[in-house]
Order: structure tokens, then sequence, then C-alpha cells
């Protein structure tokens, strides 16, 4: 069963626009991940937030954490093309990682 | 390149026949997970490794599924019977991982099992 929930499904944006997406759960969690997947290839880490954590920071990726509303959001500002990808969120909880169904994300030149 | 890497790229079945995966994680790593994805979905728990001893299996999984890691190092996947719906994206990841907690995931370029 899936515990993440990604919200929107899709989102499509001009480059040079900020993107955000956003994720909910349902258990307490350990930590919350997202991961970056590319049409047909394996997942790539981007960013780890642990549930004592309110706001991370990578680059041009911002994550906060509200473990009160069981919500996580993932912001990337200046998008580029090379960002168009899906996007997960993955809640580690009772030793496992439960994904979402993703957020497809598409920056338009 | 995330230094895990998936054997095939691609297979392409007859329903009944079986199949097998082969994924080698990163040589230090001492989890593995194997994992399942289907299109517009998010990758489906199949089951997971601490070094060669496999800690946790999908109830999800039929019995036709069965993982391997001997020697803690590489791991195969097999379907028996294979059907319409093992049609997926097999996905193996490894990670570092001393607590009861699942840190960072590196991913393998997953196999992709068509089943005629």
């Amino acid at each position: 069963s899936q515990q993440g929930e990604e919200d929107p499904q899709a989102l499509s944006i001009q480059e040079g626009e900020n993107a955000t997406m956003n994720c909910s759960y349902k258990t307490s969690i350990n930590n919350l991940q997202w991961y970056r997947q590319n049409s047909g290839r394996g997942l790539v880490h981007l960013i780890l937030i642990r549930s004592n954590e309110r706001e991370k920071h990578s680059g041009r990726l911002r994550v906060t954490l509200d473990t009160s509303k069981k919500s996580s959001s993932l912001l990337i500002t200046a998008s580029r093309a090379a960002d168009t990808a899906s996007y997960f969120c993955a809640t580690d909880s009772n030793y496992q990682l439960i994904w979402g169904a993703g957020t497809k994300l598409i920056i338009k030149p | 390149d995330t230094g895990v890497s998936q054997d095939p790229r691609h297979k392409i079945t007859k329903r009944g026949q079986n199949v097998t995966f082969r994924c080698d994680p990163i040589s230090e790593h001492n989890r593995l997970y194997w994992y399942r994805q289907t299109l517009g979905q998010g990758p489906e728990f199949l089951t997971y490794f601490q070094n060669e001893a496999q800690l946790e299996k999908s109830r999800l999984l039929s019995d036709r599924f069965s993982a391997e890691r001997p020697k803690g190092s590489f791991s195969t996947l097999e379907i028996q019977r294979t059907e319409q719906g093992d049609s997926a994206m097999y996905l193996c990841a490894s990670s570092l991982a001393f607590a009861a907690t699942n840190e960072k995931l590196f991913f393998g370029s997953g196999t992709q099992l068509s089943v005629l």
C-alpha cells in the first residue's frame, strides 16, 4: 500500500519558474526522502529530511517537513529543462520505505 | 552512474517461462532492495537483504518470486511461471545502513520485463 501521496500528479511550468510539489503521508516517520526519476531510468536520491528537522536545502532544492500535518514540500527554484522528470517522496516508517505515485514535472523551454 | 548495475536491461518472455534478473550493488553497501514499478506508479517493495540475510519479503509477493543474495554480494530475483501481470520495471537498490532506519538508496537502471 502507498503511504505517500504527491500533489499535483502533473505540473507543467516555464523554464526559470519555481516548481513546488507536495507529499502527504499517514503514519509517523523516521525520515522523508525525495527522489527524481527520468523516463525509463532508475531513481536518483535528492534529499533526506529527518523527523526532527523542519527545513533543508541542497542547491536549488528546498524541502520542508511539517510532522503535525504529516506533509512535506519540495521546491525547485529557477527550473531548467533538465529538471523534467518524475519526483517521488518516500517515507521511512516501520522499517520500510513507502512510496507515493509521484509528480510528473515538465519544464517548457 | 550510481554504481548499482542490473542485468538484463530488457527481458521479453512468454507466459509460463521462468526469468532471472541480476543486481550488483555498490560493493561496500550492506543492504540490497528489490522493487517493482509499473507505469505511473511509485516503486512497490518486494524484498530486502541485510548482507546475505533476507530480512523482509512483501506479503503481496507471490510464491513464484524468490530472491537470493549469496555471500552478501550480488543478488538474483527469479520469477517462475511468469504471468502477464508480472510485466513491470524491476528495480534494485543498495544502501549502507547500520540502524533500523532506511537511509539514502542508490538505484540501478532497472530491468524492464514484458510477458507476452
